[in-house]
């Protein structure tokens, strides 16, 4: 059974902190992304990963970095959390021949206080 | 980044009603996919479609994709109170990798 997991289902920061969301696959996949999810405005891409240390800015990657160490994990970094960053962030991951299938994680609801 | 208008943004029907809902794209995409989002969890597929016309079903859901090649159908027959979350489009354009995702359709049933 596919599993991506992500390290807090909820977390509360202050502004300023700096923040990691960690993901982990166990399915050997080579691609990795992160999205963050908010009302009306759908799933929009912050970063993506094809391959271990090897990433690639989205549609948002203003105030974001990323970090892929080992193939199955991707971790999200906010440098200096701010109010504007309160969210629901997904990861996911899929097979380089299967890009049609991405497989989500549960997701991380981020409160920045 | 690509924009995709899904629409209705939300809907709210009774058990046993059929649903329908739609994405457009302003550009042509190559492939169209259909995810499902239960509260608390992430979004999971259901239903992807890779060529103009084409028309795709997955038990009660049935999915098109546009002749224009800029939209993209969704429709459930029968509702049930476990169809309920929030429904999701994405595509793929003719360049690049990327998948972009429309902004949702929340459907709550009523039994």
């Amino acid at each position: 059974d596919v599993k991506v997991t992500q390290s807090s289902r909820y977390l509360v920061k202050r502004t300023g902190e700096k923040v990691f969301l960690e993901c982990v696959q166990d399915m050997d996949h080579e691609n990795m992304f992160w999205y963050r999810q908010d009302p009306g405005l759908g799933l929009r891409l912050i970063y993506f990963s094809y391959d271990v240390k090897m990433k690639e800015k989205g549609d948002i990657p203003e105030g974001y970095s990323v970090s892929r160490e080992k193939k199955e994990r991707f971790s999200l970094i906010l440098e200096s959390a701010s109010t504007n960053q309160t969210s629901m962030y997904l990861c996911a991951s899929n097979q380089m021949a299967n890009q049609e299938t991405q497989y989500f994680g549960p997701g991380t609801r981020l409160l920045v206080l | 980044g690509q924009q995709l208008n899904q629409s209705p943004q939300s809907m709210f029907i009774q058990e046993g009603e059929d649903v329908s809902m739609n994405c457009t794209s302003s550009s042509i995409f190559n492939t169209w996919l259909w995810y499902k989002q239960d509260p608390g969890e992430g979004p999971v597929l259901l239903i992807a479609l890779y060529k103009a016309g084409e028309l795709t079903s997955n038990g009660r859901l049935t999915a098109q994709f546009g002749i224009t090649r800029k939209d993209s159908f969704l429709n459930i027959s029968a509702s049930i109170p476990s169809d309920v979350g929030i429904y999701f489009c994405a595509g793929q354009p003719t360049t690049g990798n990327q998948f972009y995702f429309g902004t949702g359709t929340s459907l709550t049933v009523i039994p």
